[in-house]
């Protein structure tokens, strides 16, 4: 089955620093590849994005980049801000699965300090 | 639009003790999830519901059941609770179980066994 590895576990920033996330997969017929963001005692919240079609994907702040070929993704977050600390998990689903199985990588803990 | 919602929110229970998760989704999705998360491990899906009248097993079923009540309700029960069963639990739904369909979750349920 998929498996999902997400490094660092801990992202310690100074604000307006950037902070990358990164993370790789196993089944090379994964192809859609989400982040979720998860604040403390929160549930998780999508917060973007991508397919296997695509390479790179941007919203405001935030963008995921896509390597098929090595078989890893990462978000990227710029100027980082106080309310960008929080957990982050990536997550891998297959066109395959007849069903929304998505395999989570352990999570990320992003702390911002002012 | 409550979005997903589940209860309880807190619950202790002594080993061996039996309970029920309840869940509802307001969104008219076919699709709904039970996870578990643990620290340091992401989150694993327990059992998912592809549609109505649906229930197929996820990475960590051993010792729960699940019902499709309808096609807003889809509930997680707990036989005989062991300690190794204290962890945060989330129900979620989503269009359709096709990968790229956005899961949005609950608030999640806080289940201590001792």
């Amino acid at each position: 089955g998929e498996n999902v590895e997400q490094h660092p576990s801990t992202l310690s920033v100074q604000e307006g620093d950037s902070a990358v996330i990164k993370c790789t997969y196993s089944d090379s017929a994964s192809n859609y590849f989400p982040w979720y963001k998860q604040e403390l005692g929160k549930r998780p919240q999508l917060i973007i994005d991508i397919r296997s079609n695509v390479g790179e994907k941007k919203d405001q702040r935030i963008a995921v980049t896509l390597n098929k070929t090595a078989k890893h993704f990462s978000l990227h977050i710029t100027e980082t801000q106080p309310e960008d600390s929080a957990v982050y998990f990536c997550a891998a689903s297959k066109r395959s699965d007849s069903w929304g199985k998505l395999q989570f990588g352990a999570g990320t803990q992003v702390v911002v300090t002012p | 639009n409550a979005g997903v919602t589940q209860t309880p929110k807190f619950q202790v229970l002594k080993t061996g003790q039996s309970m029920t998760l309840q869940c509802a989704q307001d969104m008219n999705h076919n699709s709904m999830y039970w996870y578990r998360q643990d620290p340091g491990m992401g989150l694993r899906l327990i059992y998912y519901s592809a549609s109505e009248g649906t229930t197929d097993k996820g990475e960590v079923p051993n010792g729960y059941n699940v019902s499709r009540l309808n096609k807003r309700e889809f509930s997680l029960r707990l036989e005989s609770a062991a300690p190794s069963q204290t962890s945060v639990y989330f129900c979620a739904s989503s269009d359709t179980g096709a990968p790229g369909n956005t899961i949005y979750f609950g608030e999640g349920s806080w289940l201590t066994v001792v």
